[in-house]
């Protein structure tokens, strides 16, 4: 079975910090890692990556994977009290199309 | 518009009551997905699907029964329900483009209470 594990679990912190999550996986064969963000309902999909190295951004948010440390980080700087959410990494090796989801790290950003 | 919608948004049942939850999406993909998302598990699949009449078993599917007669429906019933399946329920699909990066598309979400 597949395993995602992302810490913290939840993380509290202040309008303006910069914060830092974590994704750690086993899978060395896969096709892409994926970061979600979720707020009240649906998780909405914030990055795609498939290369090690490669900086995705959008905005204050940020990802990059490294395939030698087998992790990604999701990077959001001058945090707003908008960006709390849960945050969810979800690996996808290509079968069946199916998606496997850490258990998120939930952010609340306090002003 | 568009999109996946999940009936109902909210259900509160019984032990032992059959439930079904249904999911329509408008955009024809293939591929379906059901997810249950519980405090300190995330988002396990309980079933998906490949294509009309084609399903298969995911991580959690004991419980859980579903079926695919059209492409854009796939309802999840829970045969008789219990207390371990209160969670919020979603559907997702992936579009043909992105089967090569995993890219899932979510309903709302159901959130189902058994008491």
């Amino acid at each position: 079975e597949d395993k995602v594990v992302q810490s913290p679990l939840s993380l509290v912190v202040h309008e303006g910090d910069t914060v830092t999550l974590n994704c750690s996986y086993e899978v060395t064969n896969f096709r892409s890692l994926l970061w979600y963000k979720q707020e009240k309902k649906a998780p909405t999909f914030l990055f795609m990556l498939t290369s090690s190295g490669i900086e995705k951004k959008s905005g204050r948010l940020s990802s990059i994977l490294d395939k030698k440390e087998l992790s990604s980080i999701l990077n959001i700087t001058a945090t707003q009290t908008g960006d709390s959410a849960i945050y969810l990494c979800a690996l996808y090796t290509g079968t069946a199309s199916k998606l496997t989801f850490g258990t998120g790290t939930r952010l609340q950003v306090t002003l | 518009d568009a999109g996946i919608t999940q009936s109902p948004r909210y259900k509160i049942t019984e032990t032992g009551r059959q439930v079904t939850l249904m999911c329509h999406q408008t955009w024809s993909h293939s591929y379906m997905f059901w997810y249950r998302q519980d405090l300190g598990h995330g988002l396990r699949l309980i079933y998906y699907s490949a294509a009309a009449d084609i399903t298969d078993k995911g991580e959690v599917p004991d419980g859980y029964v579903v079926s695919r007669s059209k492409t854009e429906n796939f309802p999840l019933t829970l045969e008789s329900a219990t207390r371990s399946q209160t969670s919020v329920y979603f559907c997702a699909s992936i579009a043909p483009g992105q089967k090569n990066t995993g890219e899932l598309f979510f309903g709302e979400g159901s959130r189902l209470t058994v008491l």
